[in-house]
Parts: C-alpha cells; sequence; structure tokens
C-alpha cells in the first residue's frame, strides 16, 4: 500500500479563490510528522507547513493551513486567497517509522496546481 | 547561511563511470538525506544519516554509497554509473525536532549515457 496518495494530478483554480490539496497517508507509527512542499518550475523545494501526529491544533503558516483528519488519515493543504505565484507542483511527505524504520520522507507524487487569472 | 549546498548542478556521465555527488549543510542539522526525483514518481528516498558516522538504506539505496564522517557533509557516490540512475538528486538536512522542516538543496540533474 502507498504510504501518501495524492488523488489530484493536476488543479486549475481561479486567481483569489481557495485550494484544497488533498493527501491521505497510512502508517502504524503512532508518531509521525505530516510535511506540504511546494516545488515551482524552477525546480527547488519549498517547505511550507509541517503537522506532527500528537498535534492538537491543525497548523497554520500564513495563507497555508493543515486540515489534519487523524482518524481518516487525511491531511489536505488549504491555500487561501490563491495567488498567480502559487502556481507549481505540491508534495504531501511523511516521516513515520514503519515498515522497517526510516529517518527520512516518504512522498506522494504530487499534485500539478495551476493558478488561472 | 548558506543552508544545504550541493554540486555540481549538472552531470554527465557515461555508463560504468563513477562520481560524488556533494552534499553540505552549515546549520547543524543532525538529519541528513538522498532523495531522487523522476517524472511522475515524486521523491524517493535513497541514504539517510541521523548523525555522524550513522547511514541506513531507504527505499531505491541499490547502486549508491553515502558516508557521514562529519556533521556537514553526506556525499553520494554512484558506483558503476547506469542510464537508470539518470534523474535529479536533491540532498536535504533538518534538526531531529521536524518542526522546521527540511530543508532542501537546489539539486543535481544527472544523465548517464
Amino acid at each position: 500500500a502507498q504510504k501518501i496518495t495524492q488523488t489530484q494530478p493536476g488543479m486549475f483554480v481561479q486567481e483569489k479563490e481557495a485550494v484544497t490539496l488533498d493527501c491521505t497517508y497510512d502508517t502504524s507509527d503512532p508518531s509521525y510528522g505530516l510535511f506540504w512542499y511546494k516545488q515551482p518550475s524552477s525546480g527547488e523545494m519549498i517547505f511550507l507547513i509541517y503537522q506532527g501526529s500528537y498535534d492538537q491544533q491543525n497548523a497554520t503558516e500564513g495563507r497555508y493551513s493543515l486540515n489534519f483528519q487523524k482518524a481518516r488519515k487525511s491531511a489536505n493543504l488549504v491555500i487561501s486567497a490563491s495567488q498567480l505565484g502559487d502556481s507549481a507542483m505540491y508534495f504531501c511527505a511523511m516521516r513515520d517509522r514503519s515498515g522497517g524504520g526510516a529517518d527520512g520522507l516518504t512522498f506522494g507524487k504530487g499534485t500539478h496546481l495551476i493558478i488561472q487569472p | 547561511n548558506a543552508g544545504v549546498t550541493q554540486t555540481p548542478k549538472f552531470q554527465v556521465l557515461k555508463t560504468g563511470q563513477s562520481m560524488t555527488l556533494q552534499c553540505a549543510q552549515d546549520m547543524n542539522h543532525e538529519y541528513m538525506s538522498w532523495y531522487r526525483q523522476d517524472p511522475g514518481m515524486g521523491l524517493r528516498l535513497i541514504h539517510y544519516s541521523v548523525g555522524a558516522g550513522i547511514t541506513d538504506q531507504g527505499e531505491v539505496p541499490n547502486g549508491y554509497n553515502v558516508s557521514r564522517s562529519t556533521t556537514e557533509d553526506f556525499p553520494l557516490r554512484l558506483l558503476s554509473a547506469a542510464p537508470s540512475q539518470t534523474s535529479v538528486y536533491f540532498c536535504a538536512s533538518s534538526y531531529r525536532e521536524l518542526r522546521g522542516g527540511y530543508t532542501f538543496g537546489s539539486g543535481t540533474r544527472l544523465t548517464v549515457v
């Protein structure tokens, strides 16, 4: 089973609208961390937001928030008031120690977000 | 601060050649890791390290070696390059406390012909 699933290969959104990017995960480790990264066409990986499995509140960072539904194993990224500069690939990732234990990240396949004027 | 520095940015190798991708960080991060990114595959973990002298395999370790003799450096060695190793390689580092995220280098685009 895939550890991280992103079901939206691509999305088109009108500028200034809110965007929700879906991410579901699978782990048996009770202690895990969830991350979202942005990769613009220039190729760099930009850290957006982090949610720990024991965090009581949903993480927020400026226009980014993470809708964390632990029972559903869901960690959707919400971008409020989208901007043209938000056009990029977005990756959901997890650090856990199930299945052999690794202290690196497992990534989903990404969602290509295009903001239209 | 420079963050995570990867060299070279581009490289073309012939099948069977060996080379080392360099990765250095100046943030005193404990964790370092290497990933490869192929079209449609996201990023996949090759090797990782939780501190100097400690390394372990990730999801796709075959054909690659690593070592971590210092906190700052985490080189990735390709032993005998194959066309299947054509990819973009990223190095990343983080504190043990993950809340600040992993910081990524700018990547190395490797082509094996």
